[in-house]
């Protein structure tokens, strides 16, 4: 299947820190989209992105669509407590196949 | 809205045991259906994924099986469960080329 990975795989940080993770694959994908997974839950959508270029903000997270449209970035602002999980990118194929990055794992220290 | 259900949300089996997961959507028609394994602390695997009833795309060959006997039902199956089985799997849905939304997960061990 196809193979999106992320960087990097777990990240430490203080709380009020900024976050930066990126997603690349080798295929180039139309939609990437971002998730989080809490322990023991099923990961929730956080943000979508459609076009090459877009740049895409909800609350402190901002997502980019890069212009080669085989990767794309998250970053989280000011991060706090809550902000812990595992972020996946994502992206469908024309085949309706969906596949998601090999996830980066988040741990906020207060 | 639509809503995806999983169940059960934890299961313990004896190697060797058959193995039936449930997952149906409510509140949308002929979605693109998926089940995904989870390792501990592992990214997602697409298992199987359909695009309509009684159609079924397998990513990876393994001793599981999936069927969609209607339209807004997924079934995983194993009719013998191996130690390897173990793992957290999960449904998802999703329209056309948009994003996908997932259930809550069901955590097998195989014992």
């Amino acid at each position: 299947g196809q193979q999106l990975n992320q960087s990097p795989q777990s990240m430490f940080i203080q709380e009020g820190e900024d976050v930066s993770m990126n997603c690349t694959s080798s295929s180039i994908f139309n939609t990437w989209l971002w998730y989080k997974q809490d322990p023991g839950e099923g990961p929730v959508l956080l943000i979508a992105l459609y076009k090459a270029g877009e740049l895409t903000s909800n609350g402190r997270l901002t997502a980019q669509f890069g212009i080669t449209r085989k990767d794309s970035f998250l970053n989280i602002s000011a991060s706090i407590p809550s902000d812990v999980g595992i972020y996946f990118c994502a992206g469908p194929q024309p085949g309706n196949q969906f596949y998601f990055g090999t996830g980066t794992s988040l741990t906020v220290i207060p | 809205s639509q809503t995806i259900h999983q169940w059960p949300a934890t299961l313990v089996q004896p190697v060797g045991s058959p193995l039936s997961l449930e997952c149906t959507v409510e509140g949308t028609s002929n979605p693109n259906l998926y089940w995904y394994r989870q390792a501990a602390g592992r990214g997602l695997q697409l298992l199987f994924y359909s695009v309509g009833i009684g159609q079924i795309s397998s990513e990876v060959p393994q001793n599981l099986s999936a069927s969609r006997p209607q339209d807004r039902q997924f079934i995983l199956s194993s009719k013998k469960l191996l130690l390897s089985d173990s793992g957290f799997y999960l449904c998802a849905w999703s329209a056309w080329g948009a994003e996908s939304f997932f259930g809550q997960g069901t955590r097998l061990t195989v014992v």
